[in-house]
């Protein structure tokens, strides 16, 4: 069935450098690719997403980049802060048996101080 | 705050124990998703409702059933509670019934002892 593949499970980074997080989607109609933020004991917030006809999107820290021919994106966060400790998301849709998101199994960012 | 209620916050029950969540979507929206979170684990997503239809399903046990009202609201229910039925349930969100641009509420949390 449909799945996307997020890669690492967790993620430690110092302060001020840069976090790449990775996924893959095996549904080559997906064409919304949004990511999530969940904080401890919040529910997932929505940082950024992304449509398939374009490549990349910024917004201030935070960048993704789309690759369709190789179903792969990636969020990047640049310049690191502690207030970007989390859990993160990828996430794509899915057109199979009824339009749906489907969520990687998410990546626990640390920053260390 | 993404503009999604849900109570309540907290819910600790019994085995074979049936319960309900609910949920208010955001203003103008006529998409309600839910999801489930167990303990270090994903989203799963389990259904979801456009508009007071049942629009598209998940991995969502028998066990369980959800409705729409006509205000929007939406209700989740548990019936024959086991203890892996622990987790957290998230509400979602969005304008339109493709399933982008969700906004999670901030969660019931699910404890069956």
């Amino acid at each position: 069935g449909e799945n996307v593949e997020q890669h690492p499970s967790t993620l430690s980074v110092q302060e001020g450098d840069s976090a790449v997080i990775k996924c893959t989607y095996s549904d080559s109609a997906s064409n919304y690719f949004p990511w999530y933020k969940q904080e401890l004991g919040k529910g997932p917030q929505l940082i950024i997403d992304i449509r398939s006809n374009v490549g990349e999107k910024k917004d201030q820290r935070i960048a993704v980049t789309l690759n369709k021919t190789a179903k792969h994106f990636s969020l990047h966060i640049t310049e690191t802060q502690p207030e970007d400790s989390a859990v993160y998301f990828c996430a794509a849709n899915t057109y199979s048996s009824a339009s749906k998101i489907i969520f990687g199994s998410g990546t626990r960012l640390s920053i260390r101080p | 705050d993404s503009g999604v209620t849900q109570t309540p916050k907290h819910l600790i029950t019994a085995t074979g124990q049936r319960v309900t969540l609910r949920c208010s979507p955001r203003s103008g929206d006529l998409s309600v998703y839910w999801y489930q979170q167990s303990l270090d684990q994903g989203l799963q997503f389990l259904i979801q409702y456009y508009n007071g239809e049942e629009r598209a399903k998940g991995n969502i046990l028998e066990r369980f059933s959800a409705q729409q009202f006509p205000d929007l609201h939406s209700e989740l229910n548990l019936s024959s509670l086991e203890l892996g039925d622990s987790a957290l349930y998230f509400c979602a969100s969005s304008t339109g019934q493709e399933g982008n641009e969700q906004f999670f509420g901030p969660g019931t949390r699910l404890t069956v002892l």
